[in-house]
């Protein structure tokens, strides 16, 4: 069965340096998406991304943040100037089309901002 | 904003009977709210949709009810087993967007040889 894959599964960074989280969505979906999970709390929605722009982005998704999709597999997320408070799990998401509401997520990048 | 809340941390039932879940939201109408399931170290996966014009919906030994009134939804796992030991997740979505999701805290589940 196709999935989400994600690398690397975890990401250890310094505060202050740059990161990008990389995923590969299911070949056939349009729809993609990044959440994350702050340990023992609830998965959040980050940004939502069709037709190669942002559909939507969430309070959390600021400046630092960005994401792209520079070829057409891949769909990254990169944090500019890491922070402690962006250790996390992050998560990405494809969908296949507009009226599929499903989600299907990767395994997850564990960031961890030292 | 909304708000969704599960209605324990963490639920401890006996092999072979049926665990209820409960998923209650505040300040919203969603189209539609799921069910996934999360195990450790791992991202959801998804196990039931149900629309806000249905009432209730099986797969399996799963049910869900959905009741826009009350604004809650129950999950149902019958004849529940080990291998069912997991944290399960609500999810509302509305058809506005780009179907993002709003997540609940989760209940985890333990089911008890």
């Amino acid at each position: 069965e196709p999935e989400v894959t994600q690398t690397p599964s975890h990401q250890v960074t310094q505060m202050g340096q740059e990161v990008i989280l990389r995923c590969v969505p299911i070949s056939n979906h349009l729809y993609f998406y990044w959440y994350r999970q702050i340990l023992g709390q609830k998965v959040e929605f980050l940004v939502s991304f069709y037709n190669n722009e942002i559909s939507e982005k969430s309070e959390i998704f600021d400046d630092q943040f960005s994401v792209e999709r520079p070829d057409g597999s891949n769909f990254t997320l990169k944090i500019r100037s890491t922070k402690l408070e962006d250790s996390a799990m992050y998560f990405c998401a494809s969908s296949p089309d507009r009226n599929n509401e499903k989600l299907f997520f990767g395994s997850g990048t564990q960031l961890s901002v030292l | 904003s909304q708000k969704i809340e599960q209605n324990s941390e963490a639920l401890n039932i006996q092999e072979g009977k049926t665990a209820t879940l409960t998923c209650n939201y505040t300040n919203y109408s969603p189209a539609y709210l799921q069910w996934y399931r999360q195990d450790p170290g791992r991202g959801p996966v998804f196990l039931l949709l149900i629309r806000e014009n249905e009432k209730e919906k099986r797969k399996e030994r799963l049910k869900v009810t959905f009741d826009t009134t009350l604004k809650q939804s129950l999950f149902h796992i019958t004849a529940s087993q080990p291998a069912d030991s997991a944290t399960y997740l609500c999810a509302l979505g509305d058809q506005t967007g780009a179907n993002n999701l709003f997540f609940g805290t989760g209940t985890r589940l333990t089911v008890i040889p």
